[in-house]
């Protein structure tokens, strides 16, 4: 079946790095996805992976991906008081455009 | 500001209401998406149109209805709502509907419905 699992809350202090993990059922996702809900907000996406990538950096963020173990994660390095928010994990299936969510993680960012 | 845009962004409405949402995307996309944002649960995946085609209906109850009449406007029609459909709606765009590139959906910032 398809079900993207995330633990819902993580708490670090501000400076810290914080690590939100995911783990995906589907083997075949071409995509998967980091979006961030702020309070009262829609999703923004933050940075996406191509699956046969194992690793990507953009200015503070880092995604890892290990397929074997279908795991992802985003690591936010220097973390701010405004990237507190709800972060979730997405993955494409195949040809239908359809992304199934995790539930999301609550990141609270403590001064 | 994500080029995606709802309306209206709070809504009110009874049981016996007929009320619609509104979705306008500004970025030249040819997919567009509704879905639910309940508490506690994951994001839910309503409505799926391509080309103004719809392509998917999640099992979605009657009460809610779709309308797509051109690439770059989506509507959700209400009526006869119950209060367990109070949630946040949000709309989303892709350039195709096979997110190639990589770009993903892009969303807008929701509608939020209480049903009384």
């Amino acid at each position: 079946g398809e079900d993207v699992e995330q633990s819902l809350f993580l708490s670090v202090r501000e400076g810290d790095s914080s690590v939100i993990n995911c783990t995906y059922t589907d083997s075949s996702s071409t995509y998967l996805y980091w979006y961030k809900q702020e309070p009262g907000a829609g999703l923004q996406l933050l940075t996406y992976i191509f699956s046969n990538m194992d690793m990507k950096q953009d200015q503070r963020l880092t995604v890892l991906l290990n397929k074997k173990d279908k795991h992802l994660s985003l690591r936010i390095a220097d973390t701010q008081t405004g990237d507190s928010a709800i972060y979730f994990c997405a993955e494409i299936l195949g040809n239908t455009g359809k992304l199934i969510f995790g539930q999301g993680t609550t990141l609270q960012v403590k001064p | 500001e994500t080029g995606v845009t709802q309306t209206p962004r709070h809504l009110v409405m009874g049981m016996t209401n007929k009320k619609s949402l509104k979705c306008e995307q500004h970025l030249g996309h040819n997919a567009m998406y509704w879905y639910k944002q309940s508490a506690k649960k994951p994001l839910e995946l309503m409505f799926v149109y391509n080309f103004k085609e719809q392509t998917e209906n999640n099992s979605v109850p009657s009460r809610f209805s779709p309308e797509c009449p051109n690439s770059s406007h989506l509507f959700l029609h209400l009526h006869t709502l119950q209060p367990e459909d109070s949630a946040l709606y949000l709309c989303a765009s892709s350039q195709v509907l096979q997110t190639s590139g990589g770009a993903g959906q892009f969303f807008g910032p929701g509608t939020r419905l209480t049903v009384l």
